[in-house]
């Protein structure tokens, strides 16, 4: 079963809007993990977050845990054409493992 | 330090066929997970290894077998292809000495089986 769930599915926006997607789960986690997908290749990543942190910066990106309310977001600032991809959340438990939720398609126009 | 290579990149398979999917890494990585991605989807785990030597189910095992004979390499077997397999299968890796790091991607392998 699927941890993390990404909202929202998909979103469009101009070059130089800024981005949010936002991710929630439903168990304990160790820490909370975005990647990037562009088509036909990989998962990059991109941030993680701690359990026991808020919030985290990384460039352009912003990251925010509340585990309170199981949830995370990923803002992209400034956004750009190349930032078009789809990102997914994922959550870490035992053994490292991760469990990703279905993604957020972003589509940046330029 | 090519990272995490899959092979082959590309595979179409008839039902029952056998095959299997090799992962390397060179970053000394003690652990490594198989996953599925099917349309819409995010990434189901398959099997992972915690070392050389070890293998444990994940999340979807059915009809997959796999193998970390060397430390580098992990292997995933399909003994008799079904077209539910149809799939991309991304092999990662983690560096575990120190907590909370990222997993690293391969490429991907896109298999069809007809």
């Amino acid at each position: 079963s699927q941890q993390g769930e990404e909202d929202p599915q998909a979103l469009s926006i101009q070059e130089g809007e800024n981005a949010t997607m936002n991710c929630s789960y439903k168990t304990s986690i160790n820490n909370l993990q975005w990647y990037r997908q562009n088509s036909g290749r990989g998962l990059v990543h991109l941030i993680l977050i701690r359990s026991n942190e808020r919030e985290k910066h990384s460039g352009r990106l912003r990251v925010t845990l509340d585990t309170s309310k199981k949830s995370s977001s990923l803002l992209i600032t400034a956004s750009r054409a190349a930032d078009t991809a789809s990102y997914f959340c994922a959550t870490g438990g035992s053994n490292y493992k991760l469990t990703f939720g279905k993604g957020t398609l972003l589509t940046v126009n330029p | 330090n090519a990272g995490v290579t899959q092979t082959p990149k590309f595979r179409v398979l008839k039902t029952g066929q056998s095959m299997t999917l090799l992962c390397a890494q060179d970053m000394n990585h003690e652990y490594m997970y198989w996953y599925r991605q099917d349309p819409g989807m995010g990434l189901r785990l398959i099997h992972y290894s915690v070392g050389e030597g070890t293998t444990a189910k994940g999340e979807v095992p059915d009809g997959y077998n796999v193998s970390r004979l060397k430390k580098q390499n992990f292997l995933l077997g399909l003994e008799s292809a079904a077209p539910s397999q149809t799939s991309v299968y991304f092999c990662a890796s983690i560096r575990t000495l120190e907590g909370n790091q990222p997993q690293h991607f391969g490429d991907g392998t896109r298999l069809s089986i007809l």
